[in-house]
């Protein structure tokens, strides 16, 4: 069965660094999506990207926070210098296209900022 | 915007006895409605939605839900749980005028443990 991978499934890293989340989404889907979820919150959306762009973003996606996808086949999120409020359970997601159609999650990467 | 609140953060419940998880919504607009599963180490899967028809939808391993619009809730039952469906249960809601994509609001989340 196909499924969304991310790496690495858990990161440390120093305030102030830079950090890279990778994600490999379902081959055949168009869009991808980063949630996080801070410890005892909820999960909340920070961007969606279609056609090698950004088609939404949060309040919360302001100019430290980037996505990319290099290669066709990676898709990744970049924090260019991470604070301590950073620290939390990063999830992607691909769907096919359609706003009903289900959104496939990875199984999450935990950044530790310290 | 959408805001959904699950009333209970944790469901304590034994063993072939039922479950019922609460989810209500506020939208200015329809949404679509869905619940997540999320197992221990695992990502958040799918276990069922409501877009549009019959209010009550199911799972494949036994879950249901009714979508009630008049009280904004899509709550998630289970008359009989295993050990297995110990897990944390997301109710989460998607803007239906959307014409791509599909952004998520979820819910805080329920802890169900389930006791032998």
């Amino acid at each position: 069965e196909p499924e969304v991978t991310q790496t690495p499934s858990h990161q440390v890293t120093q305030m102030g660094q830079e950090v890279i989340l990778r994600c490999v989404p379902i081959s055949n889907h168009l869009y991808f999506y980063w949630y996080r979820q801070i410890l005892g919150q909820k999960v909340e959306f920070l961007v969606s990207f279609y056609n090698n762009e950004i088609s939404e973003k949060s309040e919360i996606f302001d100019d430290q926070f980037s996505v990319e996808r290099p290669d066709g086949s990676n898709f990744t999120l970049k924090i260019r210098s991470t604070k301590l409020e950073d620290s939390a359970m990063y999830f992607c997601a691909s769907s096919e296209q359609g706003p009903n159609t289900e959104a496939f999650f990875g199984q999450g990467t935990r950044l530790t900022v310290v | 915007a959408q805001s959904v609140t699950q009333l209970d953060s944790q469901v304590p419940v034994f063993e072939e006895a039922p479950v019922e998880l609460r989810c209500n919504y506020s939208s200015s607009v329809s949404v679509y409605l869905f619940w997540y599963v999320q197992y221990p180490n695992q990502g958040l899967q799918l276990l069922l939605k409501y877009l549009s028809g019959s209010t009550l939808v199911e799972s494949i391993n036994g879950f249901e839900a009714e979508f009630n619009k008049s009280q904004t809730s899509f709550h998630l039952r289970k008359p009989s749980v295993h050990i297995s469906d110990t897990a944390e249960y997301f109710c989460a809601v998607s803007d239906m005028g959307r014409t791509a994509g599909n952004k998520l609001t979820f819910g805080g989340g329920t802890r169900v443990l389930v006791k032998p």
